[in-house]
């Protein structure tokens, strides 16, 4: 299958402080990529939609000031979580859709993630 | 907005049980719905998924049923093993702008030997 890449696993920073994830994909090329973010013994939540080239598509409820995405290559997308703070502490993961494979499912690959902790 | 529900939260099966996880969505023109199994920390993994236009799929000891008029699917595990031990998560993709996929809460699902 796609291979997504996901940096950092893990990341500890000080409340205030801005936190940047990547996401690549290694052996495709994502138009679109979706941001999650699941807490603890919860179910993932979609923050966003990535458009290579173009402005992402947040989800209700999302701060797109707060959580900024950047896609500025086929291959990459970035999360960076601004001025954090210890309500940020969660695990985003990233995804990707592969047009094309496997007839064109449509599967979403997902990255290994990225645990924050804001101290 | 669109949502997928996902009953039960916790299942918990003797080894060699069947499991079954349910889930119903509310976009009637979702057209795609693929499972996931996460572990511990780790990334969400694809199991199995089922188009619309059919009704069951099955890979091995792993089956899929969907009824698009009840907008309900399932979730069929056959002698569960230990090893099946994990989170499984139900999605369905929303119709229209960039199919973004939605998930259920998720099922926590114990095998015990």
């Amino acid at each position: 299958g796609a291979v997504v890449s996901q940096h950092p696993s893990r990341v500890i920073c000080k409340s205030g402080t801005s936190v940047k994830i990547e996401c690549r994909s290694l052996d495709f090329q994502a138009t679109t990529m979706f941001w999650y973010r699941q807490f603890p013994k919860q179910s993932l939540m979609l923050m966003a939609t990535s458009n290579e080239g173009s402005k992402a598509t947040y989800e209700q409820g999302v701060e797109k000031d707060k959580f900024l995405i950047n896609h500025a290559s086929l291959t990459l997308s970035t999360l960076t979580v601004t001025s954090a703070h210890p309500e940020d502490s969660s695990f985003y993961i990233c995804s990707a859709r592969v047009r094309g494979l496997r007839g064109g499912t449509g599967e979403l690959f997902f990255g290994e993630g990225s645990r924050l902790t804001v101290l | 907005g669109e949502n997928v529900e996902q009953h039960p939260s916790t299942l918990s099966v003797q080894e060699g049980d069947s499991a079954v996880i349910k889930c119903t969505y509310s976009d009637s023109a979702s057209n795609y719905f693929p499972w996931y199994k996460q572990e511990l920390g780790k990334r969400p993994q694809l199991i199995i998924d089922i188009r619309s236009n059919v009704g069951e799929k099955k890979d091995q000891r792993i089956a899929v049923t969907l009824n698009k008029t009840a907008k309900h699917f399932s979730l069929h595990i056959t002698e569960t093993q230990p090893e099946d031990s994990a989170v499984y998560f139900c999605a369905a993709r929303l119709s229209g702008g960039y199919n973004k996929l939605i998930f259920g809460a998720g099922t926590r699902l114990a095998v015990h030997p």
